[in-house]
């Protein structure tokens, strides 16, 4: 079945460290992949995405993400974290030609002062 | 430009009742979507609908119903609220039907099931 994985339920780092949220999917092709941030109380804003082409994808705030194929991984980076950076962060995934885009479970980040 | 507009924003029903959850967005977006958020499971992926006129099931279909009215509407329905339906809820719409873009998100509809 098609899924997305995020194995860190919680993660805490220290303000200025530098951050990897894991991601992981398994699909027949590689899909579409995502990543969504969501403040508390809010809904949820797109960080970035991968379709196609360079590996490496920038993003708004600072992140950036990796893709592996031969991983199955999808791994949202940031080099030097700030305290607003603390929220909710989710990996998704769009199979091509399909509608139905699939979330993990989320990852919620604690930024320590 | 407002986006994915959810109305209500919150609300509270009594087990048994039923009620509609509105959802409109203003881009001319062919897929829309309902998710529930739950603590320790993510969003799951209630109903979706690929263009006006269909609608397809996703992972917790169950409990509820969904009208895609028009290309700009798509609200979800709970027939008889069940405490195990007490979420947040969100809309959801992207560009294309193939979906090969991102999903523009609604604020949320909070609900509590008593």
């Amino acid at each position: 079945a098609q899924s997305v994985t995020q194995p860190d339920i919680h993660i805490t780092v220290s303000e200025g460290a530098s951050l990897e949220l894991r991601c992981n999917y398994s699909y027949g092709a590689t899909p579409y992949l995502f990543w969504y941030v969501q403040s508390p109380g809010q809904g949820l804003q797109l960080l970035l995405k991968y379709f196609s082409g360079d590996t490496l994808v920038q993003g708004i705030k600072g992140f950036e993400a990796e893709f592996k194929r031969s991983q199955s991984s999808f791994n949202l980076r940031k080099p030097s974290v700030h305290w607003s950076d603390a929220a909710e962060y989710f990996c998704a995934a769009l199979p091509g030609g399909g509608n139905k885009l699939t979330f993990g479970t989320g990852t919620q980040l604690k930024v320590e002062l | 430009n407002a986006g994915v507009t959810q109305t209500p924003k919150f609300q509270v029903l009594k087990t048994g009742q039923s009620m509609t959850l509105q959802c409109a967005q203003d881009m001319n977006h062919n897929s829309m979507y309902w998710y529930r958020q739950d603590p320790g499971m993510g969003l799951r992926l209630i109903y979706y609908s690929a263009s006006e006129g269909t609608t397809d099931k996703g992972e917790v279909p169950n409990g509820y119903n969904v009208s895609r009215l028009n290309k700009r509407e798509f609200s979800l329905r709970l027939e008889s609220a069940a405490p195990s339906q007490t979420s947040v809820y969100f809309c959801a719409s992207s560009p294309l039907s193939t979906g090969a873009t991102e999903a523009f998100f609604g604020q949320g509809t909070r609900l509590t099931v008593v």
